[in-house]
């Protein structure tokens, strides 16, 4: 049972374009909403993140959008640069609980 | 040096051999996880250690065993590897309060262990 659904699982985007991965997740109870970046041979770090009290949360050119009526969130990288290129991961936890991820997502920004 | 250490960082071993991946870290934070990274498939939870007496199994707990010697340890072991075993390995830990995303988890992963199986 995957409670929190992630796609693309791969996206080629052209620098400058925008980049955008979506998430979809089951349980309602869910309130909070962070995203990793994975660059190859690290792990994980914590990008970006959000509550479900609010629609938008921005922090340069990283956007989260949350739905909560559709249970759906998205991460939208504007302005995408080559330094972007990773795999980003969703995730979703209720309160201080355990993160349950997403498939992740391979992002190739194109010079 | 790392905040969050993993040993080894790569190895190869047989089918029903014993492994075990080792973590440590200077973070002095209570919670310590473990999760699995295939492609296509995610992050998922293998166990999860909310202080030293507290162990949790995760999504995927078959097969693997772990052992939280102190509050900076946290070792995960294959009693008898096979080869669907074979995946990168990520040690995390968080601290409870999370800082800026106050009462949430905010983890801070290892750099990984990637394991082989044959």
């Amino acid at each position: 049972q995957q409670q929190v659904k992630q796609s693309p699982q791969s996206l080629i985007v052209q620098k400058g374009g925008i980049s955008i991965i979506n998430c979809a997740y089951e349980n309602t109870a869910f309130d909070y909403f962070p995203w990793y970046q994975q660059f190859p041979g690290k792990g994980p770090a914590l990008l970006i993140a959000i509550r479900p009290d609010v629609s938008e949360k921005k922090e340069g050119r990283f956007t989260i959008s949350f739905n909560k009526s559709a249970k759906q969130f998205s991460l939208h990288i504007m302005d995408s640069q080559p330094g972007d290129s990773a795999t980003y991961f969703c995730a979703a936890s209720i309160g201080a609980g355990k993160l349950i991820f997403g498939q992740g997502t391979e992002l190739s920004v194109k010079p | 040096d790392a905040d969050v250490t993993q040993t080894p960082r790569n190895r190869i071993t047989k089918t029903g051999k014993r492994i075990m991946l080792e973590c440590s870290q200077t973070k002095g934070h209570d919670r310590m996880y473990w999760y699995r990274q295939d492609p296509g498939l995610g992050l998922r939870l293998i166990y999860y250690s909310f202080d030293v007496k507290d162990i949790n199994k995760g999504e995927i707990s078959d097969g693997y065993s772990v052992s939280r010697q102190a509050q900076a340890k946290f070792s995960l072991s294959l009693e008898s590897a096979i080869p669907n075993q074979t995946a990168l390995y990520f040690c995390a830990t968080s601290d409870r309060w999370g800082g800026t995303y106050s009462g949430a988890n905010v983890l801070t992963f290892g750099a990984g262990s990637r394991l082989t199986v044959l």
